[in-house]
């Protein structure tokens, strides 16, 4: 069993719908949990960044963090065809000197006019 | 802003060639990744380097090797090129403490023939 399970999609939906996208993961050491955003033939980017459990939120995009669960999330409100990108979640244990970072497959989403 | 430099965007390789596929950071980065992305397998890890001339494994560091004599760069070499080598080829870096985030190159699409 991988680490961090990631469903890949493709998931399509209209523009100014809610998109919900998730992780789960088996680490229960894993104290800080990233989503990136990946354009098509691009590098990743870092979206979101929480540490521990709870929400965060910036602009149309809120990170939720659930430990009890092993489970996070990524919603965008407004969703619009900007949004169109593969989105992969990462986590790590520590922030440790060798900072290394367990990343789900991404999920590619599409967001249509 | 960080950046994080890859010497070639696309790059066609035949098999049992040597390649070498070159990262530059310049941010002062103490951690530097090499990852390949597959799709359906998502980010794999080959290959980390956390100082100077030091190096780790990741989970896939069969049939590559790397260096780093500098500290800002961070080289993948491919000893002899096979198709199963064709991929994407991203390099990431990190600080050493605090922030565990990964900064990432725009990737370099490999084609083994």
């Amino acid at each position: 069993q991988k680490e961090v399970e990631q469903d890949p999609g493709p998931l399509s939906v209209p523009e100014g719908a809610i998109v919900s996208l998730n992780c789960t993961y088996s680490n229960s050491a894993f104290q800080y949990f990233m989503w990136y955003r990946q354009y098509s033939r691009k590098g990743p980017e870092l979206l979101m960044y929480t540490y521990s459990s709870g929400n965060k939120e910036d602009g149309r995009f809120t990170a939720q963090v659930d430990k009890s669960s092993k489970y996070i999330s990524l919603f965008i409100r407004d969703s619009q065809p900007s949004d169109s990108a593969t989105y992969l979640c990462a986590m790590s244990a520590t922030s440790s000197t060798l900072g290394r970072l367990y990343f789900g497959r991404g999920t590619q989403l599409t967001v249509w006019p | 802003d960080v950046k994080v430099t890859q010497s070639s965007r696309y790059l066609v390789k035949r098999t049992g060639e040597k390649v070498f596929l070159e990262c530059v950071q310049d941010m002062d980065h103490e951690n530097m990744f090499w990852y390949r992305q597959d799709p359906g397998l998502g980010l794999r890890l080959i290959y980390f380097s956390y100082d100077v001339k030091m190096k780790e494994k990741g989970d896939i560091p069969e049939g590559y090797s790397v260096s780093r004599e500098k500290k800002e760069r961070f080289s993948l070499i491919l000893e002899s090129a096979s198709t199963n080598q064709t991929s994407m080829y991203l390099c990431a870096s990190s600080p050493r403490s605090g922030v565990v985030e990964q900064y990432f190159g725009p990737g370099t699409r490999l084609t083994v023939t």
